[in-house]
């Protein structure tokens, strides 16, 4: 699986945008760019997933560069409730394992 | 419906015990995963299982014994736990091979070994 980094933490205003991003500069072309959310105490929560195109749910927009090698998951308007630890991870999904990195601490703040 | 759900979620044992914790998924999901998450927050891969079958063992002692019971089941026994076994582990099950890849996690079990 490609290697994916990500910004050990980030701050966000309740209410606002909230854009984290994820480098995946190694990520193949058969690989999806998943993003999961770790609520504290809670098992991790998948939030959206993408191959090339932009995605959206009601939870979250996935923004995937051209080249693939980045992408930025959208919070648009982040609550309280929207803090926990976010995981980008690049998986073509026959590895049979999900590999974790650190992930990106959210903090929103009121 | 709890899509994945273990037990118990909460267990404080003895070192030397052995115990088990037990997982189903309701999802028709062909393979099931045990991740630890210790007190450092990483969360680590322990097992997979396809189709009952194990398909992944990432180094764990062998104090560990998965079994899958059939496709719904992982249950994670424990022989002679260790102080170090404390953590939190979580199942987990996804259907391989079918896109999205999606996994969905239980609630997780914290495991408290004195």
């Amino acid at each position: 699986d490609a290697k994916t980094t990500q910004p050990p933490s980030m701050d966000c205003a309740e209410g606002r945008a909230a854009n984290l991003p994820c480098n995946h500069s190694t990520i193949s072309g058969n690989e999806y760019v998943y993003w999961y959310r770790q609520i504290h105490s809670q098992g991790p929560q998948y939030i959206i997933h993408g191959l090339k195109n932009n995605e959206t749910n009601e939870m979250a927009s996935l923004i995937i560069t051209e080249d693939r090698k980045s992408s930025t998951l959208i919070l648009p308007h982040a609550t309280l409730r929207d803090t926990a630890v976010y995981y980008c991870i690049a998986d073509g999904g026959s590895n049979y394992k999900l590999t974790f990195g650190k992930g990106t601490l959210l903090t929103v703040n009121p | 419906d709890t899509a994945v759900s273990q037990t118990p979620k909460y267990l404080v044992t003895q070192m030397g015990n052995d115990k088990s914790i037990k997982c189903e998924q309701n999802l028709g999901h062909d393979t099931m995963y045990w991740y630890k998450q210790d007190s450092k927050k990483f969360l680590k891969i322990m097992f997979s299982y396809n189709n009952k079958e194990l398909i992944i063992n990432e180094t764990v002692p062998n104090r560990f014994s998965p079994k899958s019971p059939d496709k719904a089941h992982l249950n994670l026994h424990i022989n002679s736990l260790e102080l170090g076994d404390s953590a939190v582990y979580f199942c987990a099950s996804s259907q391989v091979w079918q896109p999205p890849y999606g996994y969905t996690f239980g609630s997780g079990t914290r495991l408290t070994v004195v």
